[in-house]
C-alpha cells in the first residue's frame, strides 16, 4: 500500500520568514495530494491540494509543488504569521472515479516565533 | 452551507464496551470516510461509505463497523473496546462538485479506560 513520509516533524520559523514542509510517497499511481492544517482540538482543515497533472499550485501565501518523477511534494508558506502555527499534514490518494482513501504523513508541528 | 458535524465531542468508555459515533456530512456530499487519529499521529483510514454501501476499508478489525443512511449521515460502531482504541475519530465528507476533496469534522475524542 501507499506510504507517505513527512519532514521535518517540527519546524520553528521567525514571523515573516518562509516555511517549507516536504513529503514523499511510494505509490506511483497516487494522483491527488492535499495538505491539511490541524489546530489544537479541531479536525484537519484542507488548505490546498494538487493533482498529478499539475506541477505547482499557489493560493495567496501558500504554494504546493509536485515532482512526480521523484515522488515528492512540498508545501511552501511565505510571509508567515502567528496564526500559521499548527500541525500540518500531507496526504496522498489514488483518486480516479471516486473519493479514494487518503494516506497521511505523520505531521509537522509549525511554530511561528513573533 | 452546513459543514461536517460529529457527535459526541468527547466520550469515555471502559474496556469491552461498545460505542457508536455519529457524523453528518456536508450538504451536497454523498460519501463519508472515517479515520482514526492517535495522539501525535496522522489520521488512519478506517473505511468509507458511498451511497449507503461500504466502499473501501483500511487495516482495521471487523469490530469496527459502520452505516450510512439515506440522508448520507453515518455511524461508526466499535465493539469490544480496547485500550488502544483511545483516539480522535474523524469523519470526512466528499462528493458532489468537490470531487476528490475531503472535508473533515471536528472529531470525537474517545477515551477507553
Amino acid at each position: 500500500g501507499e506510504n507517505v513520509e513527512q519532514h521535518p516533524s517540527t519546524l520553528s520559523v521567525q514571523e515573516g520568514d518562509s516555511a517549507v514542509i516536504k513529503c514523499t510517497y511510494s505509490d506511483s499511481a497516487s494522483n491527488y495530494f492535499p495538505w491539511y492544517k490541524q489546530e489544537l482540538g479541531k479536525g484537519p482543515q484542507l488548505i490546498i491540494d494538487i493533482r498529478s497533472n499539475v506541477g505547482e499550485k499557489k493560493d495567496q501565501r501558500i504554494a504546493v509543488t509536485l515532482n512526480k518523477t521523484a515522488k515528492h511534494f512540498s508545501l511552501h508558506i511565505t510571509e508567515t504569521q502567528p496564526e500559521d502555527s499548527a500541525v500540518y499534514f500531507c496526504a496522498a490518494s489514488k483518486a480516479n472515479f471516486g473519493n479514494e482513501k487518503l494516506t497521511f504523513g505523520t505531521g509537522t508541528r509549525l511554530t511561528i516565533i513573533p | 452551507e452546513t459543514g461536517v458535524t460529529q457527535s459526541p465531542t468527547h466520550l469515555i468508555k471502559t474496556r469491552g464496551q461498545q460505542v457508536t459515533l455519529r457524523c453528518s456530512s456536508q450538504s451536497g456530499h454523498n460519501t463519508v470516510s472515517w479515520y482514526q487519529q492517535a495522539l501525535g499521529q496522522g489520521p488512519q483510514f478506517i473505511f468509507q461509505y458511498y451511497r449507503e454501501e461500504e466502499n473501501g476499508r483500511g487495516n482495521f478489525p471487523p469490530r469496527f463497523s459502520g452505516l450510512q443512511f439515506p440522508n448520507y449521515s453515518s455511524e461508526l460502531n466499535v465493539n469490544a473496546l480496547e485500550l488502544d482504541d483511545s483516539a480522535l475519530y474523524l469523519c470526512a465528507s466528499s462528493g458532489g462538485t468537490s470531487y476528490n476533496e475531503q472535508f473533515f469534522g471536528p472529531g470525537t475524542r474517545l477515551t477507553v479506560l
